[in-house]
């Protein structure tokens, strides 16, 4: 257990529609990092917050959003979905006080969002 | 792109036996890290290799690293069904976003 935690474990929804995922870093880790898993894509970063401010910004659509709130659980919003959003949506959290990626990064369980 | 390659893409071998997983990449990097993936479940960090390293053990792994082949490779010895798992190769490129970028992994299967 990384003490990662993701909810829900698994979404199913229909396209158009607009989901929100949570993650909860693990105690004392400010930094959040959003993943997006597909098996054409492979692991891709979304984006980073630190400390509630957004750090680094990957291949993120318009149509997703982050925020991190002051508890530091941090939430990505998946809005007009498509088909192709269909994937594991992993969050990761690690302390990140060197600001030069040497920080271990603690993966949750994923969410794993269906879109029909 | 900065995107690890692992090599090879799936690996089937026999409990006890050795695994050697390679992983290739373009530009310079500040390091290197290595994760495991069992099936549908979050990663777990492995092993991180600075630029200016070699070699580094953990256990039953064994990570080199050759900056001038821009290339690493992860052993894991003495296999156990347990490390069937997917690996992946993370960089962190050197004077650029310390952000690890991923490989797509190669598929290791251990038969007992």
């Amino acid at each position: 257990d990384s003490g990662v935690t993701q909810t829900p474990k698994h979404l199913i929804t229909a396209t158009g529609q607009r989901v929100t995922l949570r993650c909860s870093p693990r105690s004392g880790d400010l930094s959040v990092y959003w993943y997006q898993q597909s098996l054409d894509q492979g692991l891709q970063f979304l984006i980073q917050y630190y400390n509630g401010e957004e750090r680094a910004k990957g291949n993120i659509l318009e149509r997703f959003s982050a925020q991190q709130f002051p508890d530091l659980h941090s939430e990505l919003n998946l809005s007009s979905l498509e088909l192709g959003d269909s994937a594991l949506y992993f969050c990761a959290s690690s302390v990140e006080s060197s600001g030069i990626g040497t920080d271990t990064q603690y993966f949750g369980p994923g969410t794993r969002l269906t879109v029909l | 792109s900065q995107q690890g390659e692992e090599d090879p893409q799936a690996l089937s071998i026999q409990e006890g036996e050795n695994a050697t997983m390679n992983c290739s990449y373009k530009t310079s990097i500040n390091n290197l890290q290595w994760y495991r993936q069992n099936s549908g479940r979050g990663l777990v960090h492995l092993i991180l290799i600075r630029s200016n390293e070699r070699e580094k053990h953990s256990g039953r792994l064994r990570v080199t690293l050759d900056t001038s082949k821009k290339s690493s490779s992860l052993l894991i010895t003495a296999s156990r069904a347990a490390d069937t798992a997917s690996y992946f190769c993370a960089t962190v490129a050197s004077g650029g976003s310390y952000i690890p970028t991923f490989g797509r992994g190669t598929s290791l299967i251990v038969h007992p």
